[in-house]
């Protein structure tokens, strides 16, 4: 009964440095997302996958990569962290029956870069 | 492009009363869902309420209800007897035919005894 696990669930990062973030999900859905929260903005997606093996840009894209090579999967990568990239990190998925009806949230990464 | 407004950054509502919270919305999809999430300070984020745009009926799950006025592009948000628990930070979200979800700023409600 885990739906989506995020880990890690905190880190601190110095600038420059890599990482990846681990997000997993037990409900076979196909749809995944990433999304970064910063105060007073709401959340903003990062990317997105719509099944195994494929990967698509959101709203800001840059300084990340993702990768879905397993269906339960989605892999988010910081190559180079800058300070920019402090954030809360969330991770959805949800299941493709026209309009999603559900979004399944994990519970975050808060990540600092110094 | 989908955009999201959520135009109140914070409110206080009384307990036992009710708050309504505004969204309004733009897109060029004619198929679209629009949701409300609560966040408390904890962190996670927590589904309330779904509207498809051809749903005819406003939706209701229990204390809250969505206020939908297509025409006007709005989907607003009523809790009604509003609780302690209630303080949080609430998002309106809309999602299209490719299953993106885009969020509003959102609303910080506090509710006083």
């Amino acid at each position: 009964n885990a739906g989506v696990t995020q880990t890690p669930k905190f880190r601190v990062l110095k600038t420059g440095q890599s990482m990846t973030l681990l997000c997993a999900q037990d409900m076979n859905h196909e749809y995944m997302y990433w999304y970064r929260q910063d105060p007073g903005m709401g959340l903003r997606l990062i990317h997105y996958s719509v099944g195994e093996g494929t990967t698509a840009k959101g709203e800001v894209p840059d300084g990340y990569n993702v990768s879905r090579l397993k269906k339960q999967n989605f892999l988010l990568g910081l190559e180079s962290a800058a300070p920019s990239q402090t954030s809360v990190y969330f991770c959805a998925s949800s299941y493709p029956t026209g309009v999603p009806h559900g979004y399944t949230f994990g519970s975050g990464t808060r990540l600092t870069v110094v | 492009a989908q955009k999201i407004t959520q135009t109140q950054p914070g409110m206080f509502v009384q307990e036992k009363e009710a708050v309504t919270l505004d969204c309004t919305y733009d897109t060029s999809d004619p198929s679209y869902g629009l949701f409300w999430y609560k966040q408390p300070s904890s962190g996670e984020m927590i589904f309330l309420i779904y509207q498809g745009s051809y749903d005819q009926q406003n939706a209701t799950e229990g204390r809250y209800s969505l206020n939908f006025q297509k025409a006007r592009k709005s989907a607003n948000l009523v809790i009604s007897a509003s609780q302690l628990g209630d303080s949080a930070m609430y998002f309106c979200a809309m999602g299209n035919s490719w299953g993106k979800l885009q969020f509003g700023a959102g609303t910080q409600v506090v509710v006083t005894p």
